[in-house]
């Protein structure tokens, strides 16, 4: 089975923080993908990446960088935490951007302080 | 602005029934969409993807349409079960997710 793993499952950060969430992917897939997930909203984009060193915008990347210096493996980065970007965190990984289901990993769910 | 939508924030039905749940989008010309279960503290789970020249989809008690004249997806599970309670999504081009249905199968 494809296995999407987060680095951690709970986070508490203070406001101003640099923080990094980690995401690694075992299956070769080319995509990734982070989105953020709050009550009402349903999950929304932030980053996408459909090959090594390569990154697009989703709809929210306002706050946030992204990187992927090896196939597996995508951060996410909030340059300076802030209380607004407390949320549940997901990654997924896809085959192909089209035509594929999603693999999403359990979660990392951040709380700036 | 592209919208997807899914007009039920919860659904609740007795076991062995059918449910069914919707969802609609605008703005947007989809290849396909997906269809996505979520838990409770969980990612979403894949579960089954249409594309737009397909009418139907089936995979065991589940069944997804998706008329793009109305620009609607529907997912329908048969003989529901409790086991079958959770959160589902639906997914244009895993882009844009609607805000989820909670369906809850009582016994």
């Amino acid at each position: 089975d494809v296995k999407v793993t987060q680095s951690s499952r709970y986070l508490v950060k203070r406001t101003g923080e640099k923080v990094f969430l980690e995401c690694v992917q075992d299956m070769d897939h080319e995509n990734m993908f982070w989105y953020r997930q709050d009550p009402g909203l349903g999950l929304r984009l932030i980053y996408f990446s459909y090959d090594v060193k390569m990154k697009e915008k989703g709809d929210i990347p306002e706050g946030y960088s992204v990187s992927r210096e090896k196939k597996e493996r995508f951060s996410l980065i909030l340059e300076s935490a802030s209380t607004n970007q407390t949320s549940m965190y997901l990654c997924a990984s896809s085959l192909q951007i089209d035509s594929y289901g999603y693999t999403f990993g359990s979660g990392t769910r951040l709380t700036v302080v | 602005s592209q919208k997807i939508e899914q007009n039920s924030e919860a659904l609740n039905i007795q076991e062995g029934k059918t449910a069914t749940l919707t969802c609609n989008y605008t703005n947007y010309s989809p290849a396909y969409l997906q269809w996505y279960r979520q838990d409770p503290g969980r990612g979403p789970v894949f579960l089954l993807l249409i594309r737009e020249n397909e009418k139907e989809k089936r995979k065991e008690r589940l069944k997804v349409t998706f008329d793009t004249t109305l620009k609607q997806s529907l997912f329908h599970i048969t003989a529901s079960q409790p086991a079958d309670s959770a959160t589902y999504l639906c997914a244009l081009r895993g882009m844009r997710f609607g805000a989820g249905t909670r369906l809850t199968v009582k016994p």
